[in-house]
């Protein structure tokens, strides 16, 4: 069975700690998506991922094929991060499936 | 640009009542997916088109669901009869090249069946 699993489910920080959000799966992929839904609802396509790290801004993500596993670290974290954030990964063929997602809450 | 505008925002109906949503992509992207949410099983792929013509429609509950695009610039997903179960947020989403490309999405359609 393809799943995504996300950890943690719910995280609180405090502004400008560093955070990480994990995400594996279980088979191979051809990509990876990393979104962000803010409290209002609204989607935001992050990073796509098929090999090594990207960065934007104060986001990075990784993935490691070989560990089937793909992290997303936010540095000196803010308020206005909170959000949740979905990882989806595409199997081979048609297949996208999403991680249930993990809850940021970052305090001032 | 513009970005994907999705219509309804909201849409509250009665059980047994067709449901259509609707959903401009941004122009220029060939694929154009529609997405629904719920609390239960999180977002879910239900269809996706390239160039207008239906690629993968696995994701689609049942045959009371339908999707069309019938240009480039268009797309609607009906529920015909709707049920409480269909209570969802659903969301479109276009892209330039397929599910290996980031996408952009619209601001959802909150749909809820009495």
């Amino acid at each position: 069975k393809n799943e995504v699993e996300q950890s943690p489910q719910n995280l609180t920080a405090q502004e400008g700690e560093f955070i990480t959000i994990n995400c594996s799966y279980s088979v191979g992929i051809s990509a990876l998506h990393w979104l962000q839904q803010h409290p209002g609802g609204g989607i935001v396509s992050l990073f796509m991922l098929s090999s090594g790290k990207k960065k934007h801004g104060r986001l990075i993500a990784t993935i490691n094929i070989q560990e089937k596993h793909s992290s997303l670290h936010i540095t000196a974290s803010h308020p206005r991060d909170s959000a949740v954030y979905i990882c989806a990964v595409r199997y081979y063929g048609n297949k996208l499936v999403f991680g249930a997602g993990t809850i940021l809450r970052v305090k001032s | 640009d513009a970005g994907v505008i999705q219509s309804p925002r909201h849409e509250v109906t009665e059980m047994g009542q067709e449901v259509t949503l609707r959903c401009k992509p941004i122009s220029g992207h060939d694929y154009l997916f529609w997405y629904r949410q719920t609390m239960m099983r999180g977002l879910e792929l239900l269809i996706y088109f390239n160039n207008n013509v239906p690629i993968d429609d696995s994701g689609m509950p049942e045959d009371r669901f339908s999707a069309k695009m019938p240009n480039a610039s268009f797309s609607t997903l009906k529920i015909q009869p709707s049920e409480p179960r269909d209570s969802a947020v659903y969301f479109c989403a276009s892209s330039l090249a397929g599910l290996d490309q980031p996408q952009h999405f619209g601001d959802g359609t909150r749909l809820s069946i009495l």
